[in-house]
């Protein structure tokens, strides 16, 4: 059954600081993974999506890699601000689609 | 084109009452699926549709439950007897037929039974 981790479960960081969440997976044979956003109350935002075949995404000043041997994926943040703060959610898509979220790292940015 | 469409935002029901929730895809989306997120947890997956059937029901409660994507019209998540712990935030997310498993997220309902 696979089981996804999100570490660390909170963070906090002053305004500028690059930073790295990590999530990792129980099993490997995943399709996809995927990293969201979520603001309070709000909906999910699709950040990043990385294929299988692939090892990293980009996106500004988003990085999201993925070493499916080990089943780890990191999100970088560059130059973290304070409009960053939301909770950051990864989840792998295993045979079938539906995804499996992990429980999300939560992510507040000091000015 | 207009993202995952989702009504109501927010739903209040009494013990006892039902819960209808509705979900319209993204255009020239055929792929539907139905998320819960408890109080203090994390996204859990409960069912996924194609247009008039059901492919995985894995996640769904085995009772009071249920759902469906008609031929026509938008995917409805119905709750019978809802109870308070039925309390959570529904999402539903669409995807395309073919080429991408991304899956796109609607803004969510949120229910809660008094």
């Amino acid at each position: 059954k696979q089981e996804v981790t999100q570490i660390p479960a909170a963070l906090s960081v002053p305004e500028g600081e690059n930073l790295v969440l990590n999530c990792s997976f129980t099993d490997s044979a995943i399709y996809n993974l995927q990293w969201f956003r979520q603001d309070p109350g709000k909906g999910l935002t699709s950040l990043l999506l990385i294929q299988s075949s692939q090892r990293e995404q980009t996106s500004g000043r988003l990085n999201a890699s993925l070493d499916k041997s080990s089943g780890r994926s990191t999100l970088y943040i560059a130059a973290s601000q304070p409009g960053d703060s939301a909770t950051y959610l990864c989840a792998v898509y295993n045979q079938g689609g539906k995804l499996i979220f992990g429980q999300g790292t939560e992510l507040s940015v000091k000015p | 084109n207009a993202g995952v469409m989702q009504n109501p935002r927010h739903l209040v029901r009494r013990r006892g009452q039902e819960a209808r929730l509705r979900c319209s895809p993204m255009k020239g989306h055929s792929h539907v699926y139905w998320y819960r997120q408890l109080p203090e947890e994390g996204l859990k997956f409960m069912v996924y549709l194609q247009k008039e059937n059901i492919i995985d029901e894995s996640g769904m409660p085995k009772e009071r439950f249920s759902a469906e994507f008609p031929k026509e019209g938008p995917s409805i998540l119905r709750i019978q007897q809802v109870v308070r712990g039925d309390s959570a935030a529904y999402f539903c997310a669409s995807s395309p037929p073919v080429g991408t498993d991304t899956q796109y997220f609607g803004p969510g309902t949120r229910l809660t039974v008094l």
